[in-house]
Parts: structure tokens; C-alpha cells; sequence
């Protein structure tokens, strides 16, 4: 089985500048996760997409962040504009079910460095 | 509001020794446990979850963990690491109401030869 697909791996921008990340849960997953991880903290959720719907958003700085889940598959991640403090892991997941008893499977994440 | 104290952020030990990763949690409603891995450039991995029923919890990779609901602690033990344990374990909580999942911040596990 194919795990959770994140594209870029890396990415260097400059502050003010804007960026996207892609993410392809496993397939079947109906639940899609968007953590940040900032060095030397744990993964901090930013969205929760159940299919293609937002479960939880209150912790994404809309201001300058949004995410999309079009047709309840693959997922994208903007920043708009970046600031020095977006430079952090951008990890996405996702679960069969939408019940917070449910294993989160990770991708490999982004690391955004912003300068 | 739940959330989660990993007590070490860096647990140096010797391989073949034991070790135990400390995580408390404070939530006013019952909770679901998890203990995940994150091995360097990868991402995070269930090692094991409580959700009811048995406070001894077995996970992958011969680690277990012991849910103790009068201390609000669930801390990740193994009896003997190898060099391949080398990583960074995350303890997460998320309360049965369905609050969102808190990630403590991470105790890094370096294992000596």
C-alpha cells in the first residue's frame, strides 16, 4: 500500500514571497490532516479535511495561509505571503475514519525555509 | 482544553539497556492516548495507542506503554534498545469528545553502542 505522498521536499522562498504544498493521502482515506512543526515542538494541526470539507481550521492563520481539498482526494497547502516564522515541517496525514481514535499516517513532509 | 509534557526532551542511553519516555497529560474528559516515531527525514509512525480497556498498552518494535489515569501519565518503555531506536518519540492526547489531537513536544532517544 502506498503511503502519503508530500511534494516538494524542500523549499527555500524569501520572506513576502508566496508557496504551495501538494499532499496525496492513502487512497480510501477520507480524512486529511495539514500539521506545521516548527523546530523542536511537536506537530501543531492547522486543517482538517473530512472528504472535502473542513472539520477544523481554528488553528490556520487565514490571513495568509489556505488549503483545498478538491474532490475529497489530493490536498494543497498555500502561504501567501510567507513570513520568517512559517519556516517550520509542513507534514500532512491522513485516516480511514474521521473518529480522533483513528491512526494518522504521515507523510514525509515539507521543510519550508524562509528567508 | 487537554494537553501534553514530555518530561525529557533528549534520553541518552546505552544499547541494550532499558529506557522509559516520560508524557503526562491534563483533559477534564476521558482521553485516547498515542506514542508515535519519527525516524530522521521521515514521517511520523504509531508505535502503539490506548483507547480503552487494558492500561498496558504493546506496541510496535518491542515498546509498550502503561496508561495511568490517577497519575494522567502514559509513558513509552522498552526493556532493551538497539541502535535502530534512534529517533524522536511523540506523545499525543485527544479527548473522547473530539477535540483535535495535541502533540507533546518530542523526547529525543539516542541510543549509545
Amino acid at each position: 500500500e502506498a503511503g502519503v505522498a508530500q511534494s516538494p521536499r524542500y523549499k527555500i522562498i524569501e520572506k513576502r514571497q508566496s508557496v504551495a504544498f501538494w499532499c496525496n493521502p492513502i487512497s480510501g482515506h477520507a480524512t486529511l490532516y495539514w500539521y506545521q512543526q516548527i523546530l523542536g515542538q511537536g506537530p501543531k494541526l492547522l486543517i482538517q479535511f473530512q472528504n472535502n470539507g473542513v472539520v477544523d481550521d481554528s488553528q490556520l492563520p487565514k490571513d495568509r495561509f489556505s488549503a483545498e481539498r478538491l474532490k475529497g482526494v489530493d490536498s494543497t497547502l498555500k502561504i501567501q505571503p510567507a513570513k520568517l516564522e512559517d519556516s517550520a515541517v509542513y507534514l500532512c496525514a491522513s485516516s480511514y475514519g474521521s473518529g480522533y481514535q483513528e491512526t494518522q499516517y504521515f507523510g514525509p513532509g515539507t521543510r519550508l525555509l524562509v528567508l | 482544553a487537554q494537553s501534553v509534557t514530555q518530561l525529557d526532551s533528549q534520553v541518552p542511553v546505552f544499547e541494550e539497556a532499558p529506557v522509559e519516555l516520560r508524557c503526562n497529560y491534563s483533559s477534564s474528559v476521558s482521553v485516547y492516548l498515542f506514542w508515535y516515531v519519527q525516524y530522521p527525514n521521515q514521517g511520523l509512525q504509531l508505535l502503539l495507542k490506548y483507547l480503552s480497556g487494558s492500561t498496558l498498552v504493546k506496541g510496535i518494535n518491542g515498546f509498550e506503554a502503561e496508561f495511568n489515569k490517577s497519575q494522567t501519565s502514559f509513558h513509552l518503555r522498552k526493556p532493551s534498545v538497539h541502535i535502530s531506536d534512534t529517533a524522536e518519540y511523540f506523545c499525543a492526547v485527544t479527548d473522547t469528545g473530539g477535540f483535535k489531537t495535541i502533540f507533546g513536544a518530542g523526547t529525543r532517544l539516542f541510543v549509545k553502542a
